[in-house]
């Protein structure tokens, strides 16, 4: 079945330092892509999303891209800050999943210091 | 506006108990979602309802589980005969269409413990 896979955190960084959490996927057919974000004591929020091949997902200065070739969307930030700290879910939605519900990671635990 | 809102925040009750937890959609919108999210795990799909009804429960563990939507907007979530196993944090998000691609808005959860 469909599924997806995570880099296992945590990952521990200093402020500033460049991010990468890689995120693979397994699904029949074309799947949407994305990143949520649960920061410590909130609720998950979508971060980034990608519905198509070559897409790039954007926002707060991370990045995306579905990359149909290799079945990847790795996270990507350039400078992470203190506030960046949270776990990180990757999640797809697939044609003919349940509604498009979404399957998820694992989950990559992010932890920047200053 | 309001987001998705869930009660209570957190519950403990014994094992064998009936629990009910309750979503409040963000308004108007069509599709509501369940999951449940162990410790160290994502989330992973419970059931799916498209205005009132279950359009899909697939996710469901047993026939302990079942949810209600009757009116297309508030849902509740009951477990029958609760186990220690089912302790973890129920989540439930809503979408105004069920559409590939299209956000999922997510409540704050409710912690279940069933000790």
């Amino acid at each position: 079945g469909d599924s997806v896979t995570q880099m296992e955190g945590p990952v521990t960084l200093s402020e500033e330092a460049f991010l990468t959490i890689n995120c693979t996927y397994t699904a029949t057919g074309y799947p949407s892509l994305f990143w949520y974000v649960q920061y410590p004591g909130e609720g998950l929020q979508l971060l980034l999303k990608a519905t198509k091949a070559d897409d790039k997902g954007s926002n707060k200065g991370f990045e995306a891209t579905y990359r149909k070739e290799t079945t990847s969307f790795h996270l990507e930030k350039g400078s992470v800050q203190v506030s960046d700290s949270a776990v990180y879910f990757c999640a797809l939605s697939a044609p003919g999943q349940a509604g498009t519900a979404l399957i998820f990671g694992k989950g990559t635990t992010l932890s920047v210091s200053s | 506006g309001a987001g998705v809102s869930q009660t209570p925040s957190n519950k403990v009750t014994e094992k064998g108990k009936y629990v009910e937890l309750r979503c409040d959609p963000i308004s108007g919108h069509t599709a509501l979602y369940w999951y449940r999210q162990s410790l160290g795990q994502g989330p992973e799909f419970l059931i799916y309802f498209q205005g009132t009804g279950a359009a899909d429960d697939s996710g469901l563990p047993n026939d302990r589980f079942f949810a209600v939507r009757p009116e297309g907007s508030v849902s509740t979530l009951k477990i029958q005969r609760t186990e220690r196993g089912d302790s973890a944090v129920y989540l439930c998000a809503s979408s105004p269409l069920a559409a590939l691609g299209s956000e999922q808005y997510f409540g704050p959860g409710t912690r279940l413990t069933v000790t």
